[in-house]
């Protein structure tokens, strides 16, 4: 089992350019996670889905969309990116135990 | 928001003694999370402890859980240089959504 994948691993944008993070676990979880780390801060949730077909915003949703195409897979897209959406970003599933397992994580620089 | 707020934001101590960070939280839980991140790496789980249990071991590692007092604590024992990183508590209301504080950076010196 990979586990949760995540790629881009790098990215640096301009203002304005558009992107798309892709994320996507081979444990047949249901739930699956994004947030995003600035320097020196715990993790934000900025959406998440509960199942395949359905997503919810999380705490810092604004200039984000995503898609949960299917089990394996959910994806955050920047339409616009601006440099305050400069981060780590990580992807997580959340296991049978309730727990949440987490992926290596994409660092995203917007100039 | 009912995210955990962690303390100390820092820890430095000697490889062998023990490292304790404590968590504070709002409002009611269903169960609170602790996670490890090493430097440029995802969370790593560590333990769970559920409303109703007040204390659990795993390997060198104990947590405790005061709802009364809503804080939690984390103790590593006899820490290893491969024991610093940062340490965050979730706390974890029905939803499932966790929700992080800034963390305890521990660095352990040999």
């Amino acid at each position: 089992n990979a586990g949760v994948t995540q790629t881009p691993k790098f990215q640096v944008l301009k203002t304005g350019q558009s992107m798309t993070l892709q994320c996507a676990q081979d444990m047949n979880h249901n739930s699956m996670y994004w947030y995003r780390q600035d320097p020196g801060m715990g993790l934000r949730l900025i959406y998440y889905s509960a199942s395949e077909g359905t997503t919810d915003k999380g705490e810092v949703p604004n200039g984000y969309n995503v898609s949960r195409l299917n089990k394996r897979e959910f994806s955050l897209r920047l339409e616009s990116a601006a440099p305050s959406q400069t981060s780590v970003y990580f992807c997580a599933s959340l296991t049978g135990a309730d727990t949440q397992y987490f992926g290596p994580g994409t660092r995203l620089t917007v100039l | 928001s009912q995210q955990g707020e962690e303390d100390p934001q820092a820890l430095s101590i000697q490889e062998g003694e023990n490292a304790t960070m404590n968590c504070s939280y709002k409002t009611s839980i269903n169960n609170l999370q602790w996670y490890r991140q090493n430097s440029g790496r995802g969370l790593v789980h560590l333990i769970l402890i559920r409303s109703n249990e007040r204390e659990k071991h795993s390997g060198r590692l104990r947590v405790t859980l005061d709802t009364s007092k809503k804080s939690s604590s984390l103790l590593i024992t006899a820490s290893r240089a491969a024991d610093t990183a940062s340490y965050f508590c979730a706390p974890v209301r029905n939803d499932y959504k966790l929700s992080f504080g800034a963390g305890t950076t521990v660095t352990v010196r040999a």
